[in-house]
């Protein structure tokens, strides 16, 4: 009965390779987010989808790529990995609407994390 | 764009004694804060939230926030500390008239002595 889920929790890869990390939230919540917390623990928002739709897209490279397949699941795909991507990706939902008008002011519910290490 | 400042990269305090851990921010318009915490090798777990209403907000495990406006600050203190709070205490922002993200501050690492 876990809120939010991620796979796999730990990920080992070498450069240039291409990953998929995947997330599913049960809660029924409209909002889920990517996060990445660097090796200080700073954790920086990478996107952020309502219901399908890309509302949140940082300064990321384009070598990440969200895909929202319905509101409940959100996957990362990184391609070409470098040794900078190395660190843990936290996956987070919310009940935030944006018919609301004021997204970020609900709970977010985090993931256990991914530990990506790009060798 | 919001931001919250987290002054202190650690703090200690022995068992039994207050925990206070300290954020400030900087919002435009009224802020919405919540404090995470973070135990090793796992996710963000929540803790409070103020949104509106009584500037004093009481959470989980005992924690509690309180909310200055006028020193924008929200701390968070526990009047007993147990070494089961030994974590990474994470403060973040959003303010009314922002950008639908959440600004984390670089969070406070909490050891708790026995």
């Amino acid at each position: 009965d876990t809120a939010v889920s991620q796979t796999p929790k730990y990920l080992v890869t070498q450069m240039g390779n291409d990953k998929s990390i995947k997330c599913e939230q049960n809660l029924g919540h409209d909002t889920m987010y990517w996060y990445k917390q660097d090796s200080k623990k700073f954790l920086k928002i990478m996107f952020s989808y309502n219901n399908k739709e890309l509302i949140i897209n940082e300064t990321v490279p384009n070598r990440f790529s969200p895909k929202s397949p319905d509101k409940a699941h959100l996957n990362l795909h990184i391609n070409s990995l470098e040794l900078g991507d190395s660190a843990v990706y936290f996956c987070a939902s919310s009940q935030d609407s944006l018919r609301g008008g004021t997204l970020g002011t609900d709970t977010q519910y985090f993931g256990p994390g991914t530990r990506l290490t790009v060798l | 764009a919001q931001s919250v400042a987290q002054p202190e990269d650690q703090v200690n305090v022995a068992e039994g004694n207050p925990l206070t851990v300290k954020c400030t921010y900087s919002v435009s318009g009224n802020p919405y804060l919540f404090w995470y915490v973070q135990y090793p090798n796992r996710g963000l777990q929540f803790l409070l939230k103020y949104i509106t209403g009584d500037n004093l907000v009481k959470g989980s495990y005992g924690f509690e926030a309180e909310f200055n406006k006028s020193q924008t600050s929200f701390h968070l203190k526990k009047p007993s500390a147990l070494v089961s709070d030994s974590a990474l205490y994470f403060c973040a922002v959003r303010g009314y008239y922002g950008n639908n993200r959440l600004a984390f501050g670089k969070g406070n690492q909490v050891v708790v002595i026995p």
